[in-house]
């Protein structure tokens, strides 16, 4: 079993669309979460850092799970923009962070 | 630009051949990572220093990789006898409390 599973996708959706992408790790002991973005031929960046109460920025929101082990991104009214790679990210205390394979999304006017 | 820096962007090298790589992180950042990218995958961990000292080695980073950062600076992979699977994108990122910031990275094509 891989540490950090992502759905690949893609995901295509219209403008103004809500999508939600889930991931899951396998470790128990992880300890921190993010969500990274990637855009094609770019470098990952920090998009948000997931707490375990749920945190909200802007249009974005994540969740954690920790007894599931399980973690979510929900996009609220899709832009053009937000097309691009998410990438699930997990790591314990000292180690180094552990990336999902990544799912595309594909936003559409 | 004060963000972290790679060099080359680009290398085209034959199957056989030793290939390094440099990576200039952001100058108070004491976490070096890198990782590996291929088409369709997310990162791939392969080591990482905090300061100086190697702290974590994936098993994925074979006898052939090995990576150093002597000052606790900038810091090199060396790839020895380059294999057609070593193709990939290399990328160096940096830290200091927790979020990642990443180079632009460094494509290898092993012809």
């Amino acid at each position: 079993r891989k540490e950090v599973e992502q759905d690949p996708g893609p995901f295509n959706v219209p403008e103004g669309a809500t999508v939600a992408f889930n991931c899951t790790y396998s470790n128990s002991a992880s300890q921190s979460f993010f969500w990274y973005r990637q855009d094609c031929r770019k470098e990952p960046k920090l998009l948000m850092s997931v707490y375990s109460s749920g945190n909200e920025d802007g249009r974005f929101t994540a969740q954690l799970n920790r007894a599931s082990q399980y973690i979510s991104l929900l996009i609220r009214d899709s832009k053009l923009s937000d097309s691009a790679t998410y990438l699930c990210v997990v790591n314990q205390a000292g180690t180094a962070l552990i990336f999902g394979k990544g799912t595309t999304l594909s936003v559409s006017s | 630009d004060t963000g972290v820096s790679q060099d080359p962007r680009h290398k085209i090298t034959k199957r056989g051949q030793n290939v390094t790589f440099r990576c200039d992180p952001i100058s108070e950042h004491n976490r070096l990572y890198w990782y590996r990218q291929t088409l369709g995958q997310g990162p791939e961990f392969l080591t990482y220093f905090q300061n100086e000292a190697q702290l974590e080695k994936s098993r994925l980073l074979s006898d052939r990789f090995s990576a150093e950062r002597p000052k606790g600076s900038f810091s090199t992979l060396e790839i020895q006898r380059t294999e057609q699977g070593d193709s990939a994108m290399y990328l160096c990122a940096s830290s200091i409390r927790g979020e990642l910031f990443f180079g632009e990275g460094s494509r290898l094509t092993v012809l």
